[in-house]
């Protein structure tokens, strides 16, 4: 498995913009394909973004789609999340997630974002 | 994409079983064999218990089962502890093998 440790949440306006980030340690990050995950307050998961291993390809939730964008640097074993144009519906805690074959096998602590005026 | 349909609740008491069904259409569960099941204790991170719809990860007491049966999935614990009191959420992929889509939750009591 892998630590994964998501930073970068806060409070923020509607409209405004944030950037999560998700650092991972171990060797094989490059290896496997990331996920974020996120869950609104006493709510279930909401699958949001994947990215392929070699960043080559994404995939968005009709949710968040035009308005996220999933990244990664695996030189850094860094996993990003560029949120735009938040809504008060975006609030909850983010989770990054390794995906191995067709589930996520290792998941961080989670980011609290709060959108709000 | 439709949330996976699980009931709200179920309860046992030590030692019993239960069991908790998820419930999709054609496009995921029915359609494929990659269904996972997460554990969330409050304020903690999910931990998947099942995948593949019946593969136990290293780790997961033999208690943990999973099953399918055409569009529902289910989770079976047997021998409850209460330790297993937590939320759980079923997982499927869809179509595009990329998109997944979860359950709206089972809250678990050990009574």
């Amino acid at each position: 498995q892998v630590q994964l440790v998501e930073s970068g949440g806060g409070v923020v306006q509607p409209g405004r913009s944030l950037r999560l980030s998700c650092a991972a340690s171990g060797s094989t990050f490059s290896s496997h394909g990331m996920n974020w995950v996120r869950q609104a307050p006493g709510k279930g998961l909401e699958w949001v973004a994947i990215i392929w291993y070699d960043a080559r390809r994404e995939d968005y939730a009709d949710s968040v789609k035009g308005r996220f964008t999933i990244s990664r640097d695996n030189s850094k074993n860094m996993l990003y999340l560029q949120m735009n144009s938040l809504r008060v519906e975006d609030t909850g805690v983010y989770y990054c997630a390794r995906v191995f074959g067709y589930h996520c096998d290792s998941w961080g602590q989670g980011t609290l974002v709060t959108v709000s005026s | 994409q439709s949330a996976l349909t699980q009931p709200p609740s179920v309860s046992g008491s030590p030692g019993q079983s239960v069991t908790i069904s998820c419930t999709g259409t054609s496009s995921d569960i029915g359609g494929y064999d990659y269904v996972s099941w997460y554990q969330q204790h409050s304020g903690k991170a999910p931990k998947v218990m099942i995948y593949d719809v019946t593969k136990r990860p290293s780790g997961v007491p033999d208690r943990f089962s999973g099953s399918k049966s055409g569009n529902t999935a289910y989770l079976t614990i047997s021998g409850l502890q209460a330790e297993d009191e937590a939320d759980y959420f079923c997982c499927s992929i869809v179509a595009t093998y990329t998109d997944v889509v979860f359950g709206g939750g089972t809250k678990l009591t050990v009574l």
